[in-house]
């Protein structure tokens, strides 16, 4: 079945705690995507990947990192979280940005 | 700047049309979407129209665009309780950016 995973789908950490979230697709897609979903706000980009070695900022970029070693896997890294970054998290990827993206379950992050 | 704006809350009864508006600023958009996020869910694309349309239409969807005004809508006809969701415009405004709007939710009532 064609999807993206992500792990985990809840999580509540202590500000300063470094975590990681993944994702997975299984499509073969060059394109990926991490946004933050606010109430309010709507969905903010992150941090998006062309390709494999190839990640740039996007909107709200400040506090996070990527990388992308591996088509397929595109994990968000929070090194020092802090409770501003509570939210919630979803992963997306498709062939192209102007591509159909097809979005993760979700991760609700809590920071205290 | 890149900016997309949508109402927040719209509430409409079951079987009446649903119109959801979306405003955008970049003019050199080549592609305008709309997805659906269910509660608890990830966002599924819904339709998109191309720049370069003024309409389209698909089953019980319309959605308009007006270049001049920089306004994208959507319509849902005869609208249903499995409609009550979260509906986001988006587009792309550079060669890899995709950018969302803020979010409209759609309440259903019997």
């Amino acid at each position: 079945e064609a999807q993206v995973t992500q792990n985990p789908r809840y999580l509540i950490t202590v500000t300063g705690k470094k975590l990681t979230v993944t994702c997975s697709q299984n499509m073969n897609h060059e394109y990926m995507s991490w946004y933050r979903q606010d109430p309010g706000l709507g969905l903010r980009q992150i941090y998006y990947s062309m390709n494999v070695e190839v990640t740039d900022k996007g909107d709200v970029p400040e506090g996070y990192k990527v990388s992308r070693k591996e088509k397929r896997n595109f994990p968000l890294i929070l090194e020092s979280p802090s409770p501003n970054q509570t939210s919630l998290y979803f992963c997306a990827s498709g062939q192209g940005v102007q591509e159909t993206q097809y979005f993760g379950p979700g991760t609700r992050l809590l920071v205290l | 700047g890149e900016d997309v704006e949508q109402s927040l809350f719209l509430s409409v009864r079951e079987g009446d049309s649903s119109v959801i508006n979306c405003t955008y600023t970049d003019s050199s958009s080549t592609y305008l979407y709309w997805y659906k996020q269910e509660p608890g869910a990830g966002l599924q694309l819904l339709t998109y129209i191309f720049s370069n349309m003024d309409m389209k239409q698909d089953q019980r969807l319309t959605v308009l665009l007006n270049k001049k005004d920089k306004h994208l809508s959507l319509r849902i006809a005869d609208t249903q309780t499995g409609d009550s969701a979260i509906y986001f415009c988006a587009e792309v405004f550079t060669a890899s950016k995709l950018t969302f709007g803020t979010g409209t939710r759609l309440q259903v009532t019997l």
